[in-house]
């Protein structure tokens, strides 16, 4: 597609339930990132994929989330047994990354997630 | 380790210039970038310096200072729908991407 796509949009959801949030990034684009954004704060960094390697999980908050991504393409970010705490936007984003130059990174618009 | 500073909240008038200040602190520093998020949008990129010195686009220019371990982004002639949060990002070559808190800049007349 022409940029990233997220999905769903909007997701509510009751405490203790699982959800599942999608991206699909740009086509041809290695690198991927998700990021959590509560009202009004900052861009707080999740999880990140490049290309084949193993990805960079050192920004998830707990064991009760996890993240793939198959085919070096569509990612999925899971919350397992949801808490209100973890009510904000989820962000994903892509980028063609080359090395250590210039990273122009494309966002999705986002999954508000709430969680009652 | 990665540490970033930037002011939470900026106001300037309608016409005036304004400049949001980051610093740095990250071992492996290749550049660093600036994002705009307008409410309820999604962040998109604004510029990204590798070198010393300023770059410009168009009213927005970005300054880098490597051996300051520092950067600003200048925002002239402001427009009311510069109202928005800019974050500061330093690059650290084949690692992930991290912002900082963001600066919220309101624009009033």
């Amino acid at each position: 597609g022409a940029g990233v796509s997220q999905s769903p949009s909007n997701k509510v959801t009751e405490k203790g339930k699982d959800v599942e949030l999608r991206c699909d990034p740009i086509s041809g684009h290695t690198a991927l990132y998700w990021y959590r954004q509560s009202l009004g704060q900052g861009l707080e960094f999740l999880i990140y994929f490049q290309g084949n390697s193993a990805p960079d999980k050192s920004g998830l908050p707990s064991d009760r989330f996890s993240a793939e991504r198959t085919g070096g393409s569509v990612s999925t970010l899971t919350i397992q047994r949801t808490q209100q705490e973890d009510s904000a936007v989820y962000l994903c984003a892509s980028s063609l990354k080359r090395g250590a130059t210039n990273e122009k990174l494309f966002f999705g618009s986002g999954t508000q997630l709430s969680v009652l | 380790g990665q540490s970033l500073e930037q002011p939470s909240e900026v106001t300037a008038v309608e016409g005036a210039i304004v400049q949001i200040n980051c610093t740095y602190q990250t071992s492996g520093f290749y550049g660093l970038s600036w994002y705009q998020q307008h409410d309820g949008g999604a962040p998109t990129f604004l510029s990204y310096n590798a070198l010393d010195g300023l770059e410009e686009t168009g009213r927005f220019s970005s300054f880098l200072s490597r051996s300051d371990s520092y950067g600003y982004l200048l925002l002239q002639e402001l427009q009311m729908k510069d109202s928005a949060s800019y974050f500061c990002a330093p690059s650290r070559g084949n690692t992930p991407l991290v912002f900082g808190k963001g600066t919220r800049l309101s624009v009033i007349a």
